[in-house]
């Protein structure tokens, strides 16, 4: 069954210190992992996408890693920000009949206080 | 102004009335979809579409129905809605993949908030 994982379900960190959140995925065939941001009220929002070939994909102060073979993913967030208190949800793409069906983390929500 | 909307932003309503959600998009693209998200789970795909002629279910279509009355235009329906159908539901919009190309990403709208007493 594809799955998609994420740790911890909740952080709270203090502004200007770094983190890291987990994705482990059980997904075949694999097309791409997407990390998405998703403010309270609001849908999400693609923060980077990497195909099985790409190990690291940066976006300003957010790094995402993908290992393949283990079939994890990280997001590290750097020096973080009130404004970075978000859900973030680890997305693997499956690429089947014509179009990417999307297999979604339930999310770590994220809390950065000051 | 945003590319995806959704109406309305937040509906309450009562076990047996019928419901419609609806999407609209700015974006030009061919393909929009409908999920819901619930507490601790992941968006679940309820129903996609490709154009304006072809509707697909998704995961969890039991107890759902769509319409799609233009490229521009995806609407949820609800048509005797229960409590367990209280949750955030979002509508979606992605181009077609060119030549099998992984990329096209899905531009999600600001949800709508249902509650079902």
């Amino acid at each position: 069954k594809n799955q998609v994982e994420q740790s911890p379900q909740s952080l709270i960190i203090l502004e200007g210190k770094n983190c890291t959140l987990q994705c482990n995925y059980t997904v075949s065939p694999f097309s791409n992992l997407r990390w998405y941001k998703q403010d309270t009220g609001r849908g999400p929002v693609s923060l980077t996408i990497m195909t099985f070939s790409e190990n690291t994909k940066s976006n300003g102060r957010y790094t995402a890693t993908l290992d393949a073979d283990t079939k994890q993913s990280s997001l590290h967030i750097t020096a973080s920000q009130l404004s970075d208190s978000a859900s973030y949800i680890c997305v693997v793409s499956s690429f089947s009949g014509g179009y990417n069906k999307l297999i979604f983390g339930a999310g770590t929500r994220l809390a950065v206080h000051p | 102004d945003a590319d995806v909307t959704q109406t309305p932003r937040n509906r309450i309503t009562k076990t047996g009335k019928r419901i419609m959600l609806e999407c609209s998009q700015t974006k030009g693209h061919d393909r929009m979809y409908w999920y819901r998200q619930d507490p601790g789970l992941g968006l679940r795909l309820i129903y996609y579409s490709f154009d304006v002629k072809d509707i697909n279910k998704g995961e969890i279509s039991d107890g759902y129905s769509v319409s799609r009355q233009a490229q521009a235009k995806f609407s949820l329906s609800l048509e005797s809605a229960i409590p367990n159908q209280t949750a955030l539901y979002f509508c979606a919009t992605s181009d077609r993949a060119s030549g099998g190309a992984p990329y096209n990403e899905q531009f999600f709208g600001p949800g709508t908030r249902l509650t079902v007493l």
